[in-house]
C-alpha cells in the first residue's frame, strides 16, 4: 500500500528566509506525487503535481519541487518566503491503477517577521 | 475556474441523528471524493465515486454512507451520528481518469454533541 510520510509537524521561517519542507512516499512503481497548501478555514488548493519527465516540477505562487527516485523523496522548496505563505502544507501520492490520493499528515508553516 | 461547493461552512447535530452533508461540483468531473481532516491524521478518504450510483469505499467507510443520484452532486452521510465523528469534513473532485488533480471545497466542520 502506498504511504507518504511528512516528517516535520510545524515549521517557523522568517519572511523572506528560504523553505523546504520534506516529503517521502513509498510505492512500488513511479508515483503520481502532488502538494496542496491549506490556508484557514479553506479547502486545500494544488500547488504542483508531478506525473512523469522533468524531475523539477514548477509550481504556482513561486513553488517548486524535486522528485528524487533514489530517496523516494518530492521535497517543497521556495526560495524567499512571504508572510501570506504562512498555512498547512500537505503532500499527497497517487495510485496509478485508481483514482485514490493518499495523503501526508501535513506541515504547518508559521512566518515571522 | 473549478468549484466546489460544499452545502455548510459549520454543523452542529446531536448523537444519533442522521447528518447529510452535501457537496456540488460545476465542472461535470466524473470522480468525487470525501475526505475528514484530523488534526496529526492528515485527510483520510472516506468514499469516492467514478460515475453516477457508483462508489468505493476508502479508508474508513465505517459509519459512513454515500449517494451520487446526479453527477454533479455527492452526498456523505452519517446513518446515527456519533461523537468520534466530530471532525471537518472536506469534499473534492476531479476529471477521470489518471489521477488529475483534486479539487476541493472549503471544508465542512461538524460537531456531534
Amino acid at each position: 500500500a502506498q504511504s507518504v510520510t511528512q516528517p516535520d509537524i510545524h515549521i517557523t521561517v522568517s519572511e523572506g528566509a528560504s523553505l523546504e519542507l520534506r516529503c517521502n512516499y513509498s510505492y512500488g512503481a513511479t508515483p503520481y506525487l502532488f502538494w496542496y497548501v491549506q490556508s484557514p478555514g479553506q479547502g486545500l488548493q494544488l500547488l504542483l503535481k508531478y506525473f512523469s519527465g522533468d524531475t523539477l516540477v514548477q509550481g504556482i505562487k513561486g513553488f517548486e519541487a524535486e522528485f528524487k527516485r533514489s530517496q523516494s523523496s518530492f521535497n517543497l522548496r521556495k526560495p524567499s518566503v512571504h508572510w501570506s505563505d504562512a498555512a498547512e502544507y500537505f503532500c499527497a501520492v497517487g495510485d496509478f491503477g485508481n483514482e485514490k490520493l493518499t495523503f501526508g499528515t501535513g506541515t504547518r508553516l508559521t512566518i515571522i517577521p | 475556474d473549478v468549484k466546489v461547493t460544499q452545502s455548510s461552512r459549520y454543523l452542529v447535530k446531536r448523537t444519533g441523528e442522521k447528518v447529510f452533508l452535501e457537496c456540488v461540483q460545476d465542472m461535470d468531473h466524473e470522480n468525487m471524493f470525501w475526505y475528514r481532516q484530523d488534526p496529526g491524521l492528515g485527510l483520510r478518504l472516506i468514499y469516492f465515486s467514478y460515475d453516477v450510483k457508483m462508489k468505493e469505499k476508502g479508508d474508513i467507510p465505517e459509519g459512513y454512507s454515500v449517494s451520487r443520484e446526479k453527477k454533479e452532486r455527492f452526498s456523505l452521510i452519517l446513518e446515527s451520528a456519533s461523537t468520534n465523528q466530530t471532525s471537518m469534513y472536506l469534499c473534492a473532485s476531479n476529471a477521470g481518469p489518471f489521477n488529475q488533480p483534486q479539487h476541493f471545497g472549503d471544508g465542512t466542520r461538524l460537531s456531534i454533541l
